[in-house]
């Protein structure tokens, strides 16, 4: 079985400053990490996905990701964030020959200031 | 290319009645998962169809219940609604070769009163 925590509930940010957002996982099987935005009121969008290869991953919108794997760790990160990128993400794991299935974190608030 | 879809976007029903939720899946893509999405949390995984076959469920009682036709399309079921009912139900799809990437539709928000 996999569990995701993400570190924090709410991270708010001044416009064009770095943000980093946690999420640590634990799992008996070597997984999939995935992130995920959800703008109100609407459905999930894909940022990124580690699936195997180079630990760093780069989404869209400028987003990244560092697969740690000591560590059960793939905090995201963008380097500037604009007030358009205000939005609740969603770290997510699937076990390898799992079939896709996603387990969630709670997710973190990203709440973007001018 | 089409992406998921899903019907109706909101819905009201009372304790004890039940619903039917619709999804389409992206072209392309033979597999449907659902999700329950509670107010404030993350969501969580109901079951997953492939081949119209359920291939997973997760922590849900029986009624909740779904169905995946020849097209891929695929149906939720609820009966006996609860008002912990209450939620946003979000359908995903997948193709069988990478089957582990999953693309959301913009969910069907109910409540049950």
């Amino acid at each position: 079985a996999q569990s995701v925590t993400q570190l924090d509930s709410q991270v708010p940010v001044f416009e064009e400053a770095p943000v980093e957002l946690r999420c640590n996982y634990s799992s008996s099987v070597s997984v999939y990490l995935f992130w995920y935005v959800q703008y109100p009121n609407q459905g999930l969008q894909l940022l990124l996905k580690y699936l195997s290869g180079s630990t760093l991953v780069k989404g869209i919108n400028g987003f990244e990701a560092e697969f740690n794997k000591s560590q059960t760790s793939f905090h995201l990160r963008k380097p500037s964030v604009h007030i358009s990128d205000t939005a609740e993400y969603f770290c997510a794991v699937s076990g390898y020959n799992q079939g896709g299935k996603l387990i969630f974190g709670q997710g973190t608030e990203l709440s973007v200031k001018p | 290319e089409t992406g998921v879809t899903q019907s109706p976007t909101h819905l009201i029903k009372t304790r004890g009645q039940q619903v039917t939720l619709r999804c389409s899946s992206q072209s392309g893509h033979n597999t449907v998962s659902w999700y329950q999405q509670a107010l404030g949390q993350g969501p969580q995984f109901i079951f997953q169809y492939y081949r119209e076959e359920e291939n997973g469920r997760g922590n849900f009682p029986p009624r909740f219940s779904g169905l995946q036709f020849p097209n891929y399309s695929s149906e939720l079921n609820v009966n006996a609604l609860e008002l912990d009912d209450s939620a946003l139900y979000l359908c995903a799809s997948s193709s069988r070769d990478s089957q582990e990437t999953q693309y959301f539709g913009p969910g069907t928000r109910l409540l049950v009163l």
